[in-house]
């Protein structure tokens, strides 16, 4: 059974901070891998994607990155903001059952 | 841009009321899905659908129902609502480009039931 572990669960950091999240999957059998942010009590809104076959994509201050071999991702965010304190959502597209599978999530506070 | 919306942000029921949770999206997508988020427990697949009139059940589809009549509207319906069933609703949607390939999904704002 495919399983998604974000850790840490929470992080705060000062602004302007380059930071990691990150992201472990316990099945490589993947399509793709997913970023989302959510703010509280909203939806979640992807940032990046990256398909089974890639090793990273980039938008803007966000850069992931996909390991499918050591079952890992990473969300890098550079220089970050107090706008990027959010939640941020890890899922794995799995291969085997179709289904898209979330992490728990990293809350990052960043402070101004 | 995509847009996903879901007819209420705040919801609050009865135990043993039907309650209706709508999602409409405006990209003309095949796929559409129907999660619960709790504390936790993270996000749940409780229903799927890759056409009209069709729909598949996710993890937790004990005490739901969904209907989906039109391509862009797909409802969840909670038979007989339980205090078990408070929670964040939220609804998304993608397109299906090949029968395995799936494609970024799009998510609503979320609708919180509190069940009483």
């Amino acid at each position: 059974k495919q399983e998604v572990t974000q850790i840490p669960a929470a992080l705060s950091v000062p602004e302007g901070e380059n930071l990691v999240l990150n992201c472990s999957f316990t099945d490589s059998a993947i399509y793709n891998l997913q970023w989302f942010r959510q703010d509280p009590g909203k939806g979640l809104t992807s940032l990046l994607l990256i398909q089974s076959s890639q090793r990273e994509q980039t938008s803007g201050r966000l850069n992931a990155s996909l390991d499918k071999s050591s079952g890992r991702s990473t969300l890098y965010i550079a220089a970050s903001q107090p706008g990027d304190s959010a939640t941020y959502l890890c899922a794995v597209f799995s291969s085997n059952t179709g289904k898209l599978i979330f992490g728990q999530g990293t809350t990052l506070q960043v402070k101004p | 841009d995509v847009k996903v919306t879901q007819s209420s942000r705040y919801l609050v029921k009865r135990t043993g009321e039907k309650v209706f949770l709508e999602c409409v999206q405006d990209m003309d997508h095949e796929n559409m899905f129907w999660y619960r988020q709790d504390p936790g427990l993270g996000l749940r697949l409780i229903y799927f659908s890759y056409d009209v009139k069709m729909k598949e059940k996710g993890d937790i589809p004990e005490g739901y129902s969904v209907s989906r009549e039109k391509k862009e509207r797909f409802s969840l319906i909670l038979e007989s609502a339980s205090t078990n069933q408070t929670s964040m609703y939220l609804c998304a949607s993608s397109l299906r480009i090949g029968l395995h390939i799936p494609e970024t999904q799009y998510f609503g704002p979320g609708t919180r039931l509190l069940v009483l």
